[in-house]
């Protein structure tokens, strides 16, 4: 089982939609979580990070379910601009920090 | 945010040739620096961890003694392709951590490297 599973997709949506990403991890222990956009042949760049609470970013809110271990990512009003691969990234606590990444959700926003 | 930067962003060898890819925090000190590699349509998967003025530690099936890396100074690290063969083409990417800001503070990627082997 992979430590951080995403739906692949592609999910294609059209301008305006509204969309909704999940993501679900497997280690307990992780401690921070977060969403991380990345384009085609790009590097990932953090999106926002996702606290217990539910945060919100313009038209981006994270949630978190700890006990289902389960991340969520909603878009509202998806423009063309959004259409980019989503990565659902764990990091673990320790002296490590690593960051493990889930293998992304590709999002196509159509005109 | 802070800056990093690859160098090369891409690179095209023979195969058995040795390849040398830089990543550098241009703003900042890293005291500590990741390399990933990403083949196509897969997640990033973390290779090892560079601290600076010691040995890298390397994640599970990761050939030390053929992805050499190097973290001599503050703001570069150098990850070193030996020998490299066609299954080892992917998209090599950087981060680098902020050592001034605690521990769990972002890091920050490098456009990445794109190596493909002949």
């Amino acid at each position: 089982r992979k430590e951080v599973e995403q739906d692949p997709g592609p999910f294609n949506v059209p301008e305006g939609a509204t969309v909704a990403f999940n993501c679900t991890y497997s280690n307990s222990a992780s401690q921070s979580f977060f969403w991380y956009r990345q384009d085609c042949r790009k590097e990932p760049k953090l999106l926002m990070s996702v606290y217990s609470s539910g945060n919100e970013d313009g038209r981006f809110t994270a949630q978190l379910n700890r006990a289902s271990q389960y991340i969520s990512l909603l878009i509202r009003d998806s423009k063309l601009s959004d259409s980019a691969t989503y990565l659902c990234v764990v990091r673990y606590g320790g002296a490590t920090n690593k960051l493990i990444f889930g293998t992304g959700t590709l999002l196509a926003v159509q005109p | 945010g802070a800056v990093v930067s690859q160098h090369p962003s891409w690179v095209i060898c023979k195969s058995g040739t040795s390849v040398k890819i830089e990543c550098r925090s241009l703003d900042f000190q890293a005291t500590t620096m990741f390399w990933y590699r990403q083949f196509p349509k897969q997640s990033l998967m973390l290779m090892a961890t560079s601290n600076e003025g010691s040995k890298a530690t390397y994640e599970q099936g990761v050939e030390k003694d053929k992805f050499l890396i190097n973290h001599a100074s503050l703001t570069l690290s150098t990850l070193t392709v030996t020998s490299a063969h066609p299954e080892d083409s992917s998209f090599y990417i950087c981060s680098a951590r902020d050592g001034a800001s605690g521990p769990y503070n972002e890091q920050f990627f490098g456009p990445g490297t794109r190596l493909t082997v002949l």
